[in-house]
């Protein structure tokens, strides 16, 4: 039962450079999220998916878009790396919005 | 003043030892209640849901409290493996899609 996979796991990137991350989940679950998490500090939703063809805005969105053309799958995408985005960013999904979200094992990303 | 506030710690506490975390949150409309877990540099794994008459699991106990507006998480016996970082999370409950994290509390459970 894979659940929620990322890929890559790490990644080093210059500044400028695009890439996107890849979040797949086989659950069937409705809700797809993207977190940053930085050194020290608490998660903080970049952006979220409520069900297939949909995308919304989270805390920290600006840099980053995102895509969600198939159910299983969530794409966060960097158009142009900064290294202000160096973090661990992690995946996550839910049934539904009211309930318990499940986590990928996270990307780390760095930018020189 | 944050949606969801958590007392960062470290909690250092000594095997066998009882230790209880808070959590408050704003909204009075908030309708789901999570406990999660988070070891160093590895992903959040749900511990425990909090339900409004309070749910034990083993030596986790949780508890809501609404007329407060917080949760609680309490873990008994402690031992080392516990030693961990505990995230409170907060739902609205409308399906709208985001749940509020805490920050965090850290506990380090020493032999």
């Amino acid at each position: 039962n894979a659940g929620v996979t990322q890929t890559p796991k790490f990644r080093v990137l210059k500044t400028g450079q695009s890439m996107t991350l890849l979040c797949a989940q086989d659950m069937n679950h409705e809700y797809m999220y993207w977190y940053r998490q930085d050194p020290g500090m608490g998660l903080r939703l970049i952006h979220y998916s409520v069900g297939e063809g949909t995308t919304a805005k989270g805390e920290v969105p600006d840099g980053y878009n995102v895509s969600r053309l198939k159910k299983q799958n969530f794409l966060l995408g960097l158009e142009s790396a900064a290294p202000s985005q160096t973090s661990v960013y992690f995946c996550a999904s839910s049934r539904q919005g009211t309930q318990p979200q499940h986590f990928g094992d996270g990307t780390r990303l760095s930018i020189l | 003043r944050k949606e969801v506030e958590q007392d960062p710690g470290p909690f250092n506490v000594p095997e066998g030892a009882t230790v209880a975390f808070n959590c408050t949150y704003s909204n009075s409309a908030s309708q789901s209640f999570f406990w999660y877990r988070q070891d160093c540099r590895k992903e959040p794994k749900l511990l425990m849901s909090v339900y409004s008459s309070g749910n034990e699991d083993g030596r986790f106990t949780a508890q809501l409290n609404r007329a407060s507006q917080y949760i609680s998480l309490l873990i008994r016996d402690s031992k080392l493996s516990d030693s961990a970082t505990y995230l409170c999370v907060v739902n609205m409950g409308t399906n709208a899609g985001k749940s509020t994290f805490g920050d965090g509390t850290t506990l380090t459970v020493k032999p």
